[in-house]
């Protein structure tokens, strides 16, 4: 059980540059959750995905920023002409369930760090 | 919306004490609510999570308690252990998302 599987765990980009970030669930779980932790403030959540579907996009910043979750492979956070603002941890969760609330909770990934110089 | 707060920021005690981290939270619409630890430059590990109907959870060490209507949560360590130095988070879940809170660092001394 290979839990929440994100890559890569540290990442530095040049302003302009363009960061992808992957995350693959927990075994078993279909729903992918990304959250945003920056410098001295709490996670942010972002957005909420199922497989081929966007749930809740209620936390993205509505330019430059726009996750995937495709029938095969892992969840896709990308994020466009990236800039010193978005140097920020980046958690994926997983859960096996949705709706209101996931029954066994959430299961966080260790987590990209981005850097942008 | 809802705000998740808890006080204070950073506690350090003596190894061997009974300490009480609070969480507090605006909004009692809560589907439950979940407790994590974060390690410096690590991710989240779930410590206790807490359905809205249950008011504790236990496991090991750790107690945490949940009374909905006061908006209010307790997390427990009994005979801390310098091991337990941590960020400990407070997360309440509605609406198949989490709200946290910034987190209390605690420092357990030797």
């Amino acid at each position: 059980n290979a839990g929440v599987m994100q890559n890569p765990r540290h990442l530095v980009r040049r302003r302009g540059q363009e960061a992808r970030l992957r995350c693959s669930p927990m075994k078993g779980h279909s729903h992918v959750y990304w959250y945003r932790q920056l410098p001295e403030e709490g996670l942010k959540f972002m957005v909420y995905l199922q497989k081929e579907n966007i749930i809740d996009e209620s936390g993205m910043p509505k330019e430059r920023f726009s996750a995937e979750f495709p029938k095969e492979g892992p969840s896709i956070l990308r994020i466009q002409q990236v800039v010193r603002g978005d140097s920020a941890a980046y958690f994926c969760a997983s859960s096996s369930g949705g709706g209101t609330g996931p029954v066994y909770g959430y299961t966080f990934g260790s987590g990209t760090r981005l850097t942008v110089v | 919306k809802q705000e998740v707060t808890q006080i204070p920021a950073a506690l350090s005690v003596p190894e061997g004490e009974n300490l009480v981290l609070n969480c507090s939270f605006t909004d009692s619409a809560i589907y439950n609510l979940q407790w994590f630890r974060q390690d410096p430059g690590k991710g989240l590990t779930s410590l206790l999570l807490i359905q809205s109907s249950q008011r504790e959870q236990t496991s090991g060490r750790l107690n945490a308690s949940l009374d909905k209507s006061s908006g209010r949560s307790t997390l427990y360590i009994a005979a801390s252990q310098p091991g337990d130095s941590a960020t400990y988070l407070c997360a309440v879940g509605a609406n198949s998302k989490l709200t946290f809170g910034k987190g209390i660092t605690l420092s357990v001394r030797p």
